[in-house]
């Protein structure tokens, strides 16, 4: 089962605006990771925050946690059309002890030039 | 890429025939993965591997068998391929260890007839 779901499946916006991507998930988790994936390509780490920080920051980037709702969501501020890409959120969970990530459906997002 | 490569990177085979995938990496890194990719579905652990011999199951290992001989290369086989096989196959590896982000391969996009 995904034990994480992405809202919104897929977004478009122009080059700019800031994008939003939001993750729910199931169960207890060590952290939560968003990855990108340009089309045809592998997935690339982006950012990691363990369930004990509540925000993190990387460059355009902004990460938020709320392990009480169990949600997070991902922030890219001033998009670009470089950006267009999937995103995915990747739970790292307790019960598995860190050695596998349970990945969500991801979010298309298109940024228009 | 963090030194990881797969092969093939395209194959087209038949209902019945047995498949292997190669995921090699160039760095002694212990954990490797295998996901499949399929839309609406995100990505799905097919096997992981902790060591050399040291394999386990994700949650789609049914028709699907894995090998870690050797520490830097991680086999997937499909016994005798099936057209539910058809899909884009990712292999990773965890450079921190558990609970760490990872890094993905290219992907193999195999097609089964």
């Amino acid at each position: 089962s995904q034990q994480g779901e992405e809202d919104p499946q897929a977004l478009s916006i122009q080059e700019g605006e800031n994008a939003t991507m939001n993750c729910s998930y199931k169960t207890s988790i060590n952290n939560l990771q968003w990855y990108r994936q340009n089309s045809g390509r592998g997935l690339v780490h982006l950012i990691l925050i363990r369930s004990n920080e509540r925000e993190k920051h990387s460059g355009r980037l902004r990460v938020t946690l709320d392990t009480s709702k169990k949600s997070s969501s991902l922030l890219i501020t001033a998009s670009r059309a470089a950006d267009t890409a999937s995103y995915f959120c990747a739970t790292d969970g307790v019960e598995t002890s860190g050695s596998r990530l349970t990945f969500g459906e991801g979010t298309q997002l298109t940024v228009n030039p | 890429d963090a030194g990881i490569t797969q092969s093939p990177r395209h194959k087209v085979t038949e209902t019945g025939t047995p498949v292997t995938l190669r995921c090699h990496q160039t760095e002694n890194h212990r954990y490797m993965y295998w996901y499949r990719q399929d839309p609406g579905h995100g990505l799905r652990l097919i096997h992981y591997s902790y060591g050399v011999k040291d394999t386990d199951k994700g949650e789609v290992s049914d028709g699907y068998s894995v090998s870690r001989s050797k520490t830097e290369d991680f086999l997937l086989t499909l016994e005798s391929a099936t057209s539910s096989q058809t899909s884009v196959y990712f292999c990773a590896i965890n450079i921190g260890g558990p609970s760490y982000e990872q890094y993905f391969g290219p992907g193999t996009r195999l097609t089964v007839t």
